[in-house]
């Protein structure tokens, strides 16, 4: 699975956007862009994933660069209820299998 | 729809004692795993199991032992508990869907 590098922590308004950026340069064809988030002391919750085109569910819309090289999960109106440590995850295949966990981004929303 | 249950949220083992972790999950998945979080760390993998009956070893394995013998429940086992395996446990299902559901955690501390 290819790596990936996010910026270890960020900072967002409430109200505004909330734009994180992920990096996975040696992604291959076949790999999926998946986002999760942890909530302080709480099991990973999943958001979204893509391969190739952008996405956009109740939660997030999740932005990649034509050469999959990178990607932006995007909050469009960030809460206090969404800061979390946001966690960017490359894998292979469609289910999931063997997610591996690096330190993610800690986006805390300000009031 | 409870999703993945864990049982017990917390509880404390003097250094050799054993006990087991609960984990069932309500949502027909496949795939279970058993994951470990340390402090400000990403979680990493113990062991995973793809189908009722199967179990697999995976990033850090040692000092613990799986079982699945019921497609909605996987079994996480210390019997001999150590320091080092204070920590948060996290039992998550995946697969079909979208997405890794993931519990709320156990929160072991061995002294």
């Amino acid at each position: 699975d290819a790596k990936t590098t996010q910026p270890p922590s960020m900072d967002c308004a409430e109200g505004r956007a909330a734009n994180l950026p992920c990096n996975h340069s040696t992604i291959s064809g076949n790999e999926y862009v998946y986002w999760y988030r942890q909530i302080h002391s709480q099991g990973p919750q999943y958001i979204i994933h893509g391969l190739k085109n952008n996405e956009t569910n109740e939660m997030a819309s999740l932005i990649i660069t034509e050469d999959r090289k990178s990607s932006t999960l995007i909050l469009p109106h960030a809460t206090l209820r969404d800061t979390a440590v946001y966690y960017c995850i490359v894998k292979s295949g469609g289910s999931n299998y063997k997610l591996t966990f690096g330190k993610g981004t800690l986006l805390t929303v300000n009031p | 729809n409870a999703g993945v249950t864990q049982t017990p949220k917390f509880r404390v083992l003097k250094t050799g004692q054993s006990m087991t972790l609960l984990c069932a999950q309500d949502m027909n998945h496949e795939y279970m795993y058993w994951y470990r979080q340390d402090p400000g760390m990403g979680l990493r993998l113990i062991h995973y199991s793809v189908g009722e009956g199967t179990t697999a070893k995976g990033e850090v394995p040692d000092g613990y032992n799986v079982s699945r013998l019921k497609k909605q429940n996987f079994l996480l086992g210390l019997e001999s508990a150590a320091p080092s395996q204070t920590s948060v446990y996290f039992c998550a299902s995946s697969y079909p869907g979208p997405g890794t559901a993931f519990g709320q955690g156990t929160r072991l501390t061995v002294v």
